[in-house]
């Protein structure tokens, strides 16, 4: 089967610095993304890593290591409004279809 | 606003009835994806559609659900005799299909189902 794995929840706190992990098991391999749900709101894109190393997004940066089938997700100089939902995402299979981590739980403390 | 759009945003039926949710894509994205959300998990496939041809239905869908895109732009996602456990969030994302836009969906606002 396919299936990605994250971990349910991260607390941080206010400038800290926090790494959400996420390990894939896929049919085919097209691309790590992340995404960032706020309650009540919908999915919006965050990054993607097609190959391997870190990508910079100002405060966020991804990471993918495809010979380990792992990639991360790191927050820095957390804010109150990164308190969310984030997900992991791989392109897979024939079509390219998203297949979807369960999501973490970020929560961040003054 | 050239993004997803979903109508209605709010839907409270009595179980037995039968709903139609329907999304505006971003024009030129030739992908959409439906998809439920419930509380506190993540976004749950429905099916899929490249163009007018829908690519796949997920196995863990009923045949209560079907979804149509007749003209390849937007899409109707049809619950017939709704369930109460068919609460839950609805949503749409589009998507272009080249190169890393594959995995860069926009998604819609969403339509919560609430079934009595």
């Amino acid at each position: 089967g396919q299936s990605l794995e994250q971990p349910s929840e991260v607390t941080a706190v206010e400038g800290a610095i926090v790494q959400i992990n996420c390990t894939y098991q896929t049919s085919g391999f097209y691309g790590l993304s992340w995404y960032q749900q706020h309650d009540g709101g919908a999915p919006t894109f965050l990054s993607y890593n097609a190959l391997d190393g870190l990508e910079e997004t100002g405060r966020f940066s991804s990471f993918l290591s495809r010979s380990d089938s792992y990639g991360y997700l790191l927050l820095q100089e957390l804010q109150m409004k990164d308190s969310a939902s984030y997900f992991c995402a791989v392109g897979a299979g024939n079509n390219r279809k998203l297949i979807w981590g369960l999501g973490t739980s970020l929560a961040v403390n003054p | 606003d050239t993004g997803v759009s979903q109508d209605p945003r709010h839907k409270i039926t009595k179980r037995g009835q039968n709903v139609t949710f329907r999304c505006d894509p971003i024009s030129e994205h030739n992908r959409l994806y439906w998809y439920r959300q419930t509380l506190g998990q993540g976004p749950e496939f429905l099916t899929y559609f490249q163009n007018e041809a829908q690519l796949e239905k997920s196995r863990l869908l009923s045949d209560r659900f079907s979804a149509e895109r007749p003209k390849g732009s937007f899409s109707t996602l049809e619950i017939q005799r709704t369930e109460q456990g068919d609460s839950a969030m609805y949503l749409c994302a589009s998507s272009l299909t080249s190169g890393s836009s594959y995995n860069e969906q926009f998604f819609g606002p969403g339509t919560r189902l609430t079934v009595l």
